[in-house]
């Protein structure tokens, strides 16, 4: 099973600064990684897949990059609807695993 | 757009079974998703429990061996879990979702429901 880990557990940021949150895998996953923001009392949005690419109607101020073993999601200026928990997960092989997430809260 | 939603009990009695149905809704559970089933204890992260395709193709996680069954029912463009010998630790908020695969690999969850709390306890 390839262990997802995420840093920092909580990030505390000011609105309009930017965010650099990490995961690291295990195992080389190549580029096969995917973001999540997950809001309280919400389900999981997806917001990046391929380390790199934005799913549909995610704002440009969200970025990923990376490949193999390390990983970044950047939010260039923070907006109040991003403070949120934010995950990421492998679909290099199966079992499928999540990070345990990283928490970004107001400043 | 795809819409999924959870259903069944809220509480399940430890060593008992339990089941949860999501109702699929703007798409034809015999097209081109996996369809899975997700789970995420108070306050923890998430864990994907397993997917499955219309076919009866399956995946599911080696953590839960073999406690695990998904179903899919076409005819209710609908699909289900369950998972046997309950105990506390599988106290969780459980989501199912659509898992975008292709013919070479699956990939990411890019539907999710809202989720059903399950509390496990006598």
């Amino acid at each position: 099973e390839i262990v997802m880990t995420q840093s920092p557990a909580t990030l505390s940021v000011s609105p309009g600064e930017r965010a650099t949150l990490s995961c690291r895998a295990s195992q080389s996953v190549s580029s096969y990684l995917a973001w999540y923001q997950q809001t309280p009392g919400q389900a999981p949005r997806l917001l990046i897949y391929g380390a790199s690419t934005r799913a549909t109607g995610i704002p440009a101020r969200f970025s990923g990059s990376g490949s193999g073993t390390e990983f970044t999601l950047s939010i260039s200026s923070l907006q109040s609807e991003d403070f949120a928990v934010y995950y990421c997960q492998q679909y290099d092989s199966w079992p499928l695993t999540f990070g345990g997430g990283t928490k970004v809260e107001i400043k | 757009q795809v819409q999924l939603q959870e259903s069944g009990p809220g509480l399940v009695k430890p060593s008992e079974t339990l089941s949860l149905t999501c109702d699929v809704f703007g798409y034809s559970i015999s097209s081109g998703y996996y369809w899975a089933w997700i789970r995420q204890p108070p306050g923890k992260g998430l864990e994907w429990i397993g997917s499955m395709y219309h076919s009866g193709n399956t995946y599911n996680n080696p953590s839960l061996k073999s406690r695990v069954t998904i179903s899919i029912d076409t005819s209710k463009n609908q699909f289900s879990l369950k998972l046997t010998s309950v105990t506390a630790a599988d106290t969780a908020l459980y989501y199912c979702a659509s898992l975008y695969c292709d013919g070479r690999r699956c990939y990411y969850f890019d539907y999710w429901g809202l989720g059903t709390l399950v509390t496990v306890s006598s």
